[in-house]
């Protein structure tokens, strides 16, 4: 099972603020996701990465951006957080096909 | 496209079955799952099954799977308060998953 962290796990941040949400394993898997989830419940893939130098967007277009320098390592930044971007923001990992997800980012843009 | 469907709510009493459905359509899935969202936390992986099996028994958990109608089932024997969150299935397509919307299961005394 792996093990995968996210940080914050809250945050309240104003309009126009650049933020970065952190996600980290360290099972040295080489598929690495970004969800976004509704307050309806519903997932939405928005960023992913078969590996290193590479990411590639999602089912949900999104304006946040995302990198992948290095393997266990896998932040998303919104350069200018707007109300419409709050959400929970879930990071997930994989090898071979099953999918481990860290706790969330809880997002709220006043 | 690929698209996994599931009722939304499902109520039960405790220490009853539950029994949580979901219809997918991409045949070609090689694995499906059940994953387990409690409030304010991510998700965690409850089972798995491999498309050719027909059923998978984890002791109080029971998935069924029929490929031919392409229907997936969950069902949790001797149902708990602790089991009250919100149940996603979902289907393998490429290297990505395709979620269902999320049964939520309350759970009362």
């Amino acid at each position: 099972e792996a093990d995968i962290y996210q940080t914050p796990r809250y945050l309240v941040i104003g309009t126009g603020k650049k933020i970065t949400l952190e996600c980290s394993q360290t099972m040295g898997h080489d598929k690495m996701y970004w969800y976004q989830q509704d307050p309806g419940m519903e997932l939405h893939l928005i960023h992913y990465s078969y590996g290193v130098n590479s990411t590639e967007k999602g089912d949900l277009s999104s304006e946040s951006t995302v990198s992948r320098i290095r393997t266990e390592h896998f932040p998303l930044t919104l350069e200018s957080a707007r109300p419409s971007h709050t959400s929970q923001y879930l990071c997930a990992s994989s090898e071979t096909g099953t999918q481990y997800f860290g706790p969330g980012t809880r997002l709220l843009v006043l | 496209g690929e698209d996994v469907e599931q009722s939304l709510f499902l109520s039960v009493r405790e220490g009853d079955s539950s029994v949580i459905n979901c219809t997918y359509t991409d045949s070609s899935s090689t694995y499906l799952y059940w994953y387990k969202q409690e409030p304010g936390a991510g998700l965690q992986l409850l089972t798995y099954i491999f498309s050719n099996m027909d059923m998978k028994q984890d002791q109080r958990l029971t998935v069924l799977l029929n490929k031919k109608d392409k229907h997936l089932s969950l069902r949790i024997a001797d149902t708990q308060t602790g089991d009250s969150a919100i149940y996603f299935c979902a289907e393998t397509h490429t290297d990505k998953l395709i979620f269902g919307t999320g049964t939520r299961l309350q759970v009362f005394p």
